[in-house]
């Protein structure tokens, strides 16, 4: 079937960097995108941008470009999210999830979902 | 890119119908019949629900239908049900440099 698998849940202090992974399986990896969201303690969902595994182009959203970089590796199915100079506000449940559609807007499998928690 | 506007809860008894409604701009769900809908159950990843403003995926409930009018679409969930209780977010691809923005979010409750 088809799922996506993500990394153990991180710990990291303010001012460092984390790398989120996600295993895909049941699909063929390049013929959709990955899209990753995340979602702040008790608030909404956040798009944080998207990477086509096709080709490895990417979109960021705007107020994580510069601290966000997503890539893939197809020889293994998976996608990775790294975010650098974390601060306290990006605590979070980060997902990915499975994108299509026009330019990958929409998202119809998810991961579980990986937290993130930054604190001193 | 602001989020999309929703109502921050509504509520219905079992067997009723409900509309959640999802407002944005002419450059998103105005634009172009790109929206999405998502269920979250509390402390699970979300669940699509529609695509492309009404399409159903397969294994989703005929009870859940997408429209849009203007800048507004809607989200109807008939034969309300206990299970139905959830957060639901809509989301739209968006012309501006983002490309995608979700919605604020609703509570539903089932009465």
């Amino acid at each position: 079937q088809v799922q996506l698998v993500q990394s153990g849940a991180e710990v990291k202090k303010p001012g460092a960097s984390v790398k989120v992974s996600c295993k895909a399986s049941g699909y063929t990896f390049t013929s959709y995108g990955i899209s990753w969201v995340r979602q702040a303690p008790g608030q909404g969902l956040e798009w944080m941008g998207w990477i086509s595994a096709y080709n490895g182009n990417t979109n960021y959203a705007q107020k994580l470009q510069g601290r966000v970089t997503m890539t893939t590796d197809t020889s293994t199915s998976t996608a990775y999210m790294e975010l650098r100079s974390l601060r306290s506000d990006d605590t979070a449940v980060y997902y990915c999830a499975r994108a299509l559609g026009f330019y990958y807007y929409y998202m119809d499998v998810w991961g579980k979902g990986t937290t993130v928690t930054v604190s001193s | 890119q602001s989020a999309l506007t929703q109502p921050a809860s509504v509520s219905g008894s079992p067997g009723q119908s409900i509309t959640i409604s999802c407002t944005g701009t002419s450059s998103d769900v105005g634009g172009y019949n790109y929206v999405s809908w998502y269920q979250q159950h509390p402390g699970k990843a979300p669940k699509l629900m529609i695509y492309d403003v009404s399409n159903r995926p397969s294994g989703v409930s005929n009870r859940f239908s997408g429209s849009k009018s203007g800048n507004t679409a809607s989200l109807t969930i008939s034969g309300l049900q206990a299970e139905d209780e959830a957060d639901y977010y809509c989301s739209s691809y968006t012309s501006s440099s983002t490309l995608a923005v979700f919605g604020t979010g609703t509570k539903v409750t089932v009465l």
